[in-house]
This record gives structure tokens, sequence and C-alpha cells, in this order.
């Protein structure tokens, strides 16, 4: 079974910081790639997504991934975070043509100060 | 604008004795996803009905059962909840299954068992 690790469960960073979470998967073939975001009080919603082409993918709200085969990673990206950006990020990966939906990692809460 | 819609937002019930979440959506998507989520822990994918068929997770609990009448509803039934079943439960659809087709998600049922 495939997994997802999202290194950093917690993350605090003051405005206009640059911001990096980590996300490896663990599956070896064809993959879709996801972030979604959780802002407080708010349902799951897509942030960016990984499908084919161009491995650096821009996303809502200045946000960008990068898909790196090689390492098995799809790392979330933002050179200026804002208070707004508070909320929880969720990796995802599907695979196997998405028979089984999707996999989530554990989740990063990111705080930022003002 | 609420495009998934899970009732209740809150739902409390005892040891033992049946629950149903509800999940409705106005998206006309083939696809409806229940997921669990535990504290601190990623979504965890309960089952999914790709239109009428229903697809099992392989170590979902046998507790665990659910219904779509229409494309429009879909419920997750607990027959007998234990402790251990306290959670957040999150619906979800998408318009296909796989090929990037991304999720959207309810505010979730947020289940104590007392």
């Amino acid at each position: 079974a495939q997994s997802v690790s999202q290194h950093n469960h917690h993350v605090i960073l003051s405005e206009a910081a640059s911001l990096e979470l980590g996300c490896n998967y663990s599956y070896g073939g064809t993959v879709n790639l996801f972030w979604y975001v959780q802002y407080p009080g708010q349902h799951l919603q897509l942030l960016l997504k990984y499908f084919s082409g161009d491995p650096l993918v821009k996303g809502i709200k200045g946000f960008e991934a990068e898909f790196i085969k090689s390492k098995f990673s799809f790392n979330l990206r933002k050179p200026s975070v804002q208070w707004s950006d508070t909320a929880e990020y969720f990796c995802a990966v599907e695979s196997g043509g998405g028979a089984d939906g999707l996999t989530f990692g554990k989740g990063t809460h990111l705080i930022i100060q003002p | 604008d609420a495009m998934v819609i899970q009732n209740p937002r809150y739902q409390v019930t005892q040891f033992g004795k049946p629950v149903t979440l509800s999940c409705s959506q106005t998206l006309n998507h083939n696809v409806m996803y229940w997921y669990q989520q535990k504290s601190s822990q990623a979504p965890k994918l309960l089952f999914h009905y790709y239109d009428k068929d229903f697809n099992n997770e392989a170590d979902t609990p046998d507790n665990f059962q659910s219904r779509r009448p229409n494309t429009s509803f879909c419920f997750l039934d607990i027959r007998s909840p234990g402790l251990g079943d306290a959670a957040m439960y999150l619906c979800a659809t998408s318009r296909a299954r796989g090929g990037g087709s991304p999720l959207h998600f309810g505010n979730g049922t947020r289940l104590t068992v007392t």
C-alpha cells in the first residue's frame, strides 16, 4: 500500500517569510499529486494538483509545488506568506488510475504570526 | 453555494447505538466518498461509490455501511459505534474516478460516542 509522508506536523512562521512544506510518497508508478488546504472552520479545498506536463505547478493564492519524480516528492512552496495562510495543509496521492481514491498525508498545521 | 452538504455538523451517539450520517451534493458528480479522520491523522478512505457501484476498502470494518439511493445523496451507517469510532467523517465527490479529478469536500460531521 502506498503512503504519504508530510515532514512537519506544525510550522510557525512570521508574515512575509518563505514557506516550504515537504511531502514524499511511496508509490513507484504513475501518480497524480494534490495539495489540499483546510482553513479554520472550513472544508478541505483543492490548492493545486499535478497531473502531467510541467512538474512545477501553480495553484491559488500564490502557492506552487514541484514534482520531483526521482525523489518521490511534491513539496509546496510560497515565497511570502500572509496571516490568512494559517490553515491545515494536506498532501495527497492518487495512483492506480484512481480506483483506490486518494491517500492523504497526516497534514501540516501552519500558523502565520502577524 | 454549498455544493457538498453534510448533516449534521456535530453528532453525539451512545456506545452501540446505530447512527447515520448524511451527505448531499449539487454537483451531479458520479463519485462519492466517505473518509474518516481522527485527530492528528490523515483522512482515511472508508469506501466510495462510482455511480451505483459500491467500493469498500479492504480494512474498513464491517460496522460501517453505506447507501447511495440516488446521485445526490449518500449515507454512512455505523451499526454499533464504539468509542474508537469517534472521529470527523468527511464526504467528498468527484466528477470522475482518477485521472486527476479533484475531490470536493463537505464540512464534515464530527461524531462523538459516549
